[in-house]
């Protein structure tokens, strides 16, 4: 079964740094482009990352310079580091997988259960 | 980057059909057939309806059903049931290379 399950997710100062891991099971995350999409509190789904085809990235314009995607082959986990953390960054953080490389095909399939971040004072 | 245009709400009876619009731009929906959309129930993660415009994953029912004209994509939903009242959203990859979710439409079965 094809399962994604992130965790790290907290409470933490605006300013300050966190790092999200989303461990995958059932595939290989080497072979598929995977993403980071999050959700604030009452509001509508947003795309932050990518982390596609070896070792390309590209990021939304609200996080780009302050988050970096990552992969851990080894591990089968994507990762999130986040730095200088805002409030507006606040929200529920998932795990999706993209379509495999080459299948001409874009989707978002399956989806962890997501990880709350909270950025307060 | 601002957010694909879809509306806010839509209702119907159980048994007839709504259809969601999602409005974007060359740039997105009217350059690539990368059009997916989602389906979301209160406190659950997402879940994939339809992607690549109009292809259906395997377990989704056939009543939901996915098009687009130009930079307008639509997601069609047929023989209303009473477990389809959810959020849902479209996506579509863009030019640069990231993708894009529309605000979301929250489905009221009358």
């Amino acid at each position: 079964e094809v399962q994604l399950v992130e965790t790290g997710g907290g409470l933490i100062q605006p300013g300050g740094s966190l790092r999200l891991s989303c461990a995958a099971s059932g595939f290989s995350v080497s072979n598929n482009y995977m993403n980071w999409v999050r959700q604030a509190p009452g509001r509508g789904l947003e795309w932050v990352s990518v982390f596609y085809s070896g070792s390309s990235t590209s990021y939304a314009d609200s996080v780009k310079g302050r988050f970096t995607i990552s992969r851990d082959n080894s591990k089968n986990t994507l990762y999130l580091q986040m730095n200088s953390l805002r409030a507006e960054d606040t929200a529920i953080y998932y795990c999706a997988r993209g379509a495999r490389y080459g299948s001409g095909e874009d989707w978002f399939d399956p989806w962890g259960q997501g990880t709350l971040v909270t950025v307060s004072s | 980057q601002s957010a694909l245009t879809q509306p806010a709400s839509v209702s119907g009876s159980p048994g007839q059909s709504i259809t969601i619009s999602c409005t974007g731009t060359s740039s997105d929906v009217g350059g690539y057939n990368y059009v997916s959309w989602y389906q979301q129930h209160p406190g659950k993660a997402p879940k994939l309806m339809i992607y690549d415009v109009s292809n259906r994953p395997s377990g989704v029912s056939d009543r939901f059903s996915g098009s687009k004209s130009g930079n307008t994509a639509s997601l069609t939903i047929s023989g209303l049931q009473a477990e389809d009242e959810a959020d849902y959203y479209c996506c579509s990859y863009t030019s640069s290379t990231t993708w894009m979710f529309g605000g979301g439409t929250k489905l009221t079965v009358l």
